[in-house]
């Protein structure tokens, strides 16, 4: 079964700075990845599908890159709505899996 | 508008069964797949399984198999996902997803990320 590992756990970053999230796989998912915000007592909301497409209403400061085994979520401009809790999830492969999250804190 | 509306807040004892119930409207029903996700207090997210009511099948993980069962209605398109034998730990969140099926895998499976989440159910197992 793939394991989805993400790094940071923790993320502190100040409000208008860059925020790099990784998440690596245990064996390649080509693209076939998925990020997900959860705002405190919300949903998840799906930010990227297949790597980098950007879904429905998601901010252009919110952007995704990798394939294989090695993918960024980036936020570029942080602002204070962004704190939340992000997953990967890989759809390659048969069960789908999710990261164990990282937690985005606003400095 | 795509909505996933989900029944309420649930309280069960220790070895009974919950059935959580996920209305979907504004999309014909017969073309969803439909995934069930929980999440733990203060835990991340584990996939459960899925229903694809068109051909009514439904496909578990491999952590759940045995002790859940997800079906679908679709005069009232509503999906339902029950776990039985409830244990403590099984308290949390439990939310269905629409899946946005993009690509098949090795062994047939059409997959996807999930676009459209219900609000949740929280269940609570306690004596």
């Amino acid at each position: 079964e793939m394991v989805m590992t993400q790094s940071p756990a923790t993320l502190s970053v100040s409000p208008g700075e860059r925020a790099t999230l990784s998440c690596r796989a245990s064996q390649s998912v080509s693209t076939n990845l998925a990020w997900y915000q959860q705002k405190p007592g919300q949903a998840p909301r799906l930010l990227i599908y297949g790597a980098s497409t950007r879904a429905t209403a998601i901010p252009a400061r919110f952007s995704g890159s990798g394939s294989g085994t090695e993918f960024t979520l980036t936020i570029s401009s942080l602002q204070s709505e962004d704190l939340a809790v992000y997953y990967c999830q890989q759809y390659n492969d048969w069960p789908y899996s999710f990261g164990q999250g990282t937690k985005l804190q606003i400095k | 508008q795509v909505q996933l509306v989900q029944s309420g807040t649930e309280v069960k004892t220790p070895g009974s069964s919950v059935k959580v119930s996920c209305k979907a409207s504004g999309v014909t029903f017969s073309s969803l797949t439909i995934s069930w996700v929980r999440q733990a207090p203060g835990q991340g997210l584990e996939w459960m399984g899925r229903i694809i009511p068109i051909v009514n099948i439904a496909n578990y993980a491999q952590n759940f198999q045995g002790r859940v069962t997800i079906t679908a209605d679709k005069s009232t398109s509503t999906a339902y996902m029950e776990l039985s034998s409830l244990r403590y730990d099984d308290t949390a969140v439990f939310y269905c997803a629409r899946e946005d099926s993009k690509h098949y895998d090795s062994g047939g499976y059409y997959l996807g990320s999930f676009d459209i989440w219900g609000q949740g159910t929280i269940v609570s197992v306690s004596s």
